[in-house]
């Protein structure tokens, strides 16, 4: 019983296109994560929402949309791609602050 | 700007020996300190954990200790191994409410047996 999911864990596209990314967490945690780990390794974040509040939208292209349906969802809206963008995107939920962050399995996009 | 670095991209262990994994942060408002696990095609996985109140941590073969005046922290496991490969990732929490984990780039370990 996976604590938190995402779907798909692949994603090829080509440029231009929109592409969504699913996550869904069953822990009742009341803060989700996005984060984006580059071809440098750094894990960094990209935006937080607690209670499908957003209270952390970092410097990320406004092509990135998160949208939080309710508590335990938080998805990923990406329009236009563009080569650059191709990253492992994970998704991390946690109760409060960010101790103890769960993360999802990854979602490995590439663009081509 | 790097707030948390690990220096050193790789480790390489023989099985039962110590491996002892290193971290360095620069903010000293951070308050909490994880260490996250990450195999291939897998999330991290959440490993040990020290507050700044204190400076060392134990949970089994591993070990955390903490030097707040050295900014620095260090993760020890004995006996490696060979289960132990992965990539370790240090992560500091900074202490405002809705805020997120901050890592460095991660180690790869590797325990050869």
């Amino acid at each position: 019983d996976t604590a938190v999911s995402q779907t798909p864990k692949y994603l090829v596209t080509q440029m231009g296109n929109d592409k969504s990314i699913k996550c869904e967490q069953n822990l009742g945690h009341d803060t989700m994560y996005w984060y984006k780990q580059d071809s440098k390794k750094f894990l960094k974040i990209m935006f937080s929402y607690n209670n499908k509040e957003l209270i952390i939208n970092e410097t990320v292209p406004n092509r990135f949309s998160p949208k939080s349906p309710d508590k335990a969802h938080l998805n990923l809206h990406i329009n236009s791609l563009e080569l650059g963008d191709s990253a492992v995107y994970f998704c991390a939920s946690s109760q409060d602050l960010p101790t103890e962050a769960f993360f999802g399995q990854g979602t490995r996009l590439t663009v081509v | 700007d790097q707030q948390v670095k690990q220096n050193s991209p790789s480790l390489s262990v023989q099985e039962g020996r110590i491996s002892i994994l290193n971290c360095d942060y620069t903010n000293s408002m951070f308050d909490y300190f994880l260490w996250y696990k990450k195999y291939p095609a897998e999330g991290p996985t959440f490993l040990i954990s020290i507050s700044s109140i204190k400076d060392k941590n134990e949970d089994g073969r591993f070990t955390v200790f903490l030097n707040k005046s050295a900014k620095h922290l260090s993760l020890h496991i004995v006996p490696s191994q060979p289960g132990d490969s992965a990539v370790y990732f240090c992560a500091a929490s900074p202490p405002q409410a809705g805020t997120a984990l901050i890592f460095g780039k991660g180690t790869t370990l590797s325990v050869s047996s």
